[in-house]
């Protein structure tokens, strides 16, 4: 069963980029997509993007404009960079692998608050 | 995009069983059998419940199960549980190519 770890700051000030790093181990990193999700709190949760191995991503076309997903093969991670935040980004972010398009392992989730 | 339309909250007592729905179109749930159902306990990740309309992964319990027509999904709970009480979103791949999240839905166990 792979293991999925969040890692990065836990606060981001106003209008910088989140940065965020999943770490996989436990099992393949190759042959699979790999997600981020989001939830802030109260709330549901916002499919972030995803990535597959060979670095092909799709975004959600509400973040599109200032989300990168890349890949890091050679240390089985993957990473999520979100700019220009602002409250709103405030969320539990959780990397996640993707089977057969359902969400099969996730990591804990991280805390990121936005605030100066 | 908007979120797959899930009722905010369903409640039963143990024993019974329930179904939650979720709603979306025919460029997401109508499109495709790939409807995922999560469960959620208070802070705690997501745990997949369901995928593909209708396959339990290893592990989940046979009282879960997964059903699609036309353009909703359903979940149901059958022999209701307490430790069932959480939250349930539902999921589906689109002709975007993305993934969208239903509103979740809160389960009481009366």
């Amino acid at each position: 069963q792979v293991q999925l770890q969040e890692s990065g700051p836990g606060l981001v000030k106003p209008s910088e980029t989140l940065s965020l790093t999943c770490t996989v181990s436990g099992g393949s990193f190759s042959s699979y997509y790999w997600a981020w999700m989001r939830q802030p709190p109260g709330k549901g949760l916002e499919w972030i993007g995803y990535i597959y191995y060979s670095g092909r991503t799709n975004y959600n076309p509400s973040l599109k404009s200032r989300v990168t997903i890349s890949v890091d093969t050679s240390n089985n991670q993957f990473s999520l960079k979100l700019s220009s935040v602002t409250a709103a980004d405030t969320a539990v972010y959780y990397c996640a692998k993707l089977e057969r398009w359902g969400m099969d392992s996730w990591g804990q989730g991280t805390l990121v608050t936005v605030s100066s | 995009q908007s979120a797959l339309t899930q009722p905010a909250s369903v409640s039963g007592s143990p024993g019974q069983s329930i179904t939650i729905s979720c709603t979306g179109n025919s460029s997401d749930i109508g499109a495709y059998n790939y409807v995922s159902w999560y469960q959620q306990h208070p802070g705690k990740a997501p745990k997949l419940m369901i995928y593909e309309v209708s396959n339990r992964p290893s592990g989940i319990s046979h009282r879960f199960s997964g059903s699609k027509s036309g353009n909703t999904a359903s979940l149901t709970i059958s022999g209701l549980q307490t430790e069932d009480e959480a939250d349930y979103y539902c999921s589906s791949y689109t002709s975007s190519y993305t993934l969208l999240f239903g509103t979740g839905t809160k389960v009481t166990v009366l």
